[in-house]
């Protein structure tokens, strides 16, 4: 069973602060990843998409690098905001569906 | 288009009823899949359709559940004798074939069994 891990399962940060949230995966023969933000009791809105030919995404304050080889993604969040509080979640493209992680509970506190 | 689209965005019903969720998806993409997702837990796939074809179900699809999509366009998810365990997140995305650009999702529909 292929499977994605998210590190750590939750993180309450107070602002300002810059953060790292990791992800990892077993299968090699991904298409691209893609990082998600869901609030609660909402839908998943895409954060950024990494190509397995790509090293990293930027979008704003979010930076997203994948090692494809090791099986790894980070998603760098600079000076982290209140807004930001929300679950992130990982998932990995090999082809037919997306494969998630189960996400990093994000708490920035004012 | 406004992206992906689901109806109803919450549903109480009692146990042993059938409900059944709508998704319309991004016009220009093909494919189109559900996923479940329960409370603190990251969406699990339950099936996908390539435009009309619904070409793959995941083993959490019991026999309760059924997918159509029969005009390549909008899709229903029927949950026949609901259960308390089928109490969750029902999220519909969709994609152009293979998600090459990404995957879309919707704002899902929230069913809670009693």
């Amino acid at each position: 069973k292929q499977e994605v891990t998210q590190i750590p399962a939750a993180l309450s940060v107070p602002e300002g602060e810059n953060l790292v949230l990791n992800c990892s995966f077993t299968d090699s023969a991904i298409y691209n990843l893609q990082w998600f933000r869901q609030d609660p009791g909402k839908g998943l809105t895409s954060l950024l998409l990494i190509q397995s030919s790509q090293r990293e995404q930027t979008s704003g304050r979010l930076n997203a690098s994948l090692d494809k080889s090791s099986g790894r993604s980070t998603l760098y969040i600079a000076a982290s905001q209140p807004g930001d509080s929300a679950t992130y979640l990982c998932a990995y493209n090999a082809g037919n569906m997306l494969t998630f992680g189960g996400g990093t509970r994000l708490m920035v506190k004012p | 288009d406004t992206g992906v689209s689901q109806d109803p965005r919450h549903k109480i019903t009692k146990r042993g009823q059938n409900v059944t969720f709508r998704c319309d998806p991004i016009s220009e993409h093909n494919r189109l899949y559900w996923y479940r997702q329960t409370l603190g837990q990251g969406p699990e796939f339950l099936t996908y359709f390539q435009n009309e074809a619904q070409l793959e179900k995941s083993r959490l699809l019991s026999d309760r559940f059924s997918a159509e999509r029969p005009k390549g366009s909008f899709s229903t998810l029927e949950i026949q004798r609901t259960e308390q365990g089928d109490s969750a997140m029902y999220l519909c995305a969709s994609s152009q074939k293979g998600g090459g650009y990404g995957y879309t999702f919707g704002s899902g529909t929230r069913l809670t069994v009693v």
